[in-house]
């Protein structure tokens, strides 16, 4: 199976910062990387597919890029409800895999 | 709208059987797989299998492959996910979702207890 590698596993920050969540696959996923967030007692959302798109709906703050190995996921401006924890997952292979998950906190 | 509404929450014991639904509406359910992930308690997302409506094609996570069995009905345009003897170690919430490449919809979990 790909492992997925997510750092940092958690994050201290304050509204209004800019975050980078970064991602490492064990073997090259190409551009089938998709970042999801999700809040607690909810079912997780998609943000940004095939490495940098845009899911409909979601703000402009979030961005997508890497490929191969590495991506990373930005939030520039971070706002209060933005305070979750974040998923990377590959589906370049079956068994699709997840990484460990990024919990922002306030700081 | 598209939507994915699961079976509600389900408290079992160790050894029982189980079958939990994810009834799809606002899209064509033939023209999109549906996945299940499983969240254990205070744990991330595990990819259990994905299935192909249109033909009922399935692929599981090997991790979970023996252990679940992933169907269809189309005609009431309804997954499942079933466990033919439940283990304590079952107890998680489980999500359905829509796609094979990209999750874009997803079900609101169904928490399945299972007691030893």
């Amino acid at each position: 199976d790909i492992q997925m590698t997510q750092s940092p596993s958690s994050l201290s920050t304050s509204v209004g910062d800019r975050v980078t969540i970064t991602c490492r696959a064990s073997q090259s996923v190409s551009s089938y990387l998709n970042w999801y967030q999700q809040k607690p007692g909810k079912a997780p959302k998609v943000l940004i597919y095939a490495t940098s798109s845009l899911q409909s709906g979601v703000p402009s703050r979030f961005s997508g890029s890497g490929s191969g190995t590495d991506f990373t996921l930005t939030i520039s401006n971070l706002q209060p409800e933005d305070f979750a924890t974040y998923y990377c997952h590959q589906s370049y292979r079956k068994p699709n895999t997840f990484g460990q998950g990024t919990k922002l906190e306030i700081k | 709208e598209v939507q994915l509404v699961q079976s509600g929450a389900e408290v079992k014991k160790a050894g029982e059987s189980l079958k939990i639904s994810c009834k799809v509406s606002g899209y064509s359910f033939i023209r999109y797989w549906i996945g299940w992930v499983r969240q254990m308690p205070g744990k991330g997302l595990e990819w259990m299998g994905i299935i192909n409506p249109g033909d009922s094609d399935t692929r599981y996570n090997p991790s979970f492959q023996g252990q679940v069995t992933i169907s269809v009905d189309k005609s009431i345009t309804t997954a499942f996910l079933q466990w033919s003897s439940l283990k304590a170690s079952d107890t998680a919430m489980y999500y359905c979702a829509r796609g094979e490449i990209t999750f874009d919809y997803w079900g609101q979990g169904t928490l399945v207890t299972v007691s030893s």
